[in-house]
């Protein structure tokens, strides 16, 4: 079955600074890769999510990149803000199978 | 539009008791599932669902059964829990052909076994 490597599994930066969290994944059939943020106590929300017929997707401060023949996908956040700060985790689906594998989650720490 | 609701917030067994965690969805989602997660292990499927009456293993589906008996409901069931069944629960929903896959996550249900 499909394995997800997401790193680090913390990052703090100051507010203003970008913000790169990196996913691995093994299955070459997976098409489907999305980024949820969860906020402590509250539940997971897709901010942003890439298909593997494009390299790039932007959304205002949030941008996601996919390499497929390297296996990879990041996220990236401009401009941090403290509002940033939460777990986000990566997935991979190869959509005809309807299921996503998370990888373990990045804490992200934003300081004013 | 109350999106995917769970029932309970919270919930404290004995080790050996029973319960049933209820997920319901209002967005006529084909695809249901169930989630466990733990500090440091990521969201982990427990089972889920393509379709009414429909049911699968996930990656840890042991010590779990599960129903989908309305398109609407996707039920999760311990039949003797144990400690090691202490987690956060997470339902979600997918699939209209308008919308695609993107999963819909519930409040989630926070379990303690004694």
């Amino acid at each position: 079955g499909e394995n997800v490597e997401q790193h680090p599994s913390t990052l703090s930066v100051q507010e203003g600074d970008s913000a790169v969290i990196k996913c691995t994944y093994s299955d070459s059939a997976s098409n489907y890769f999305p980024w949820y943020k969860q906020e402590l106590g509250k539940r997971p929300q897709l901010i942003i999510d890439i298909r593997s017929n494009v390299g790039e997707k932007k959304d205002q401060r949030i941008a996601v990149t996919l390499n497929k023949t390297a296996k990879h996908f990041s996220l990236h956040i401009t401009e941090t803000q403290p509002e940033d700060s939460a777990v986000y985790f990566c997935a991979a689906s190869n959509a005809g199978y309807s299921t996503l594998t998370f990888g373990k989650g990045t804490m992200l720490l934003v300081s004013p | 539009n109350a999106g995917v609701t769970q029932t309970p917030k919270f919930r404290v067994l004995k080790t050996g008791q029973s319960m049933t965690l209820l997920c319901a969805q209002d967005m006529n989602h084909e695809y249901m599932y169930w989630y466990r997660q733990d500090p440091g292990m990521g969201l982990r499927l427990i089972h889920y669902s393509v379709g009414e009456g429909t049911t699968a293993k996930g990656e840890v589906p042991d010590g779990y059964n599960v129903s989908r008996l309305k398109k609407q409901n996707f039920l999760l069931g311990l039949e003797s829990a144990a400690p090691s069944q202490t987690s956060v629960y997470f339902c979600a929903s997918s699939y209209t052909p308008i919308e695609g896959d993107t999963q819909y996550f519930g409040p989630g249900t926070r379990l303690t076994v004694l």
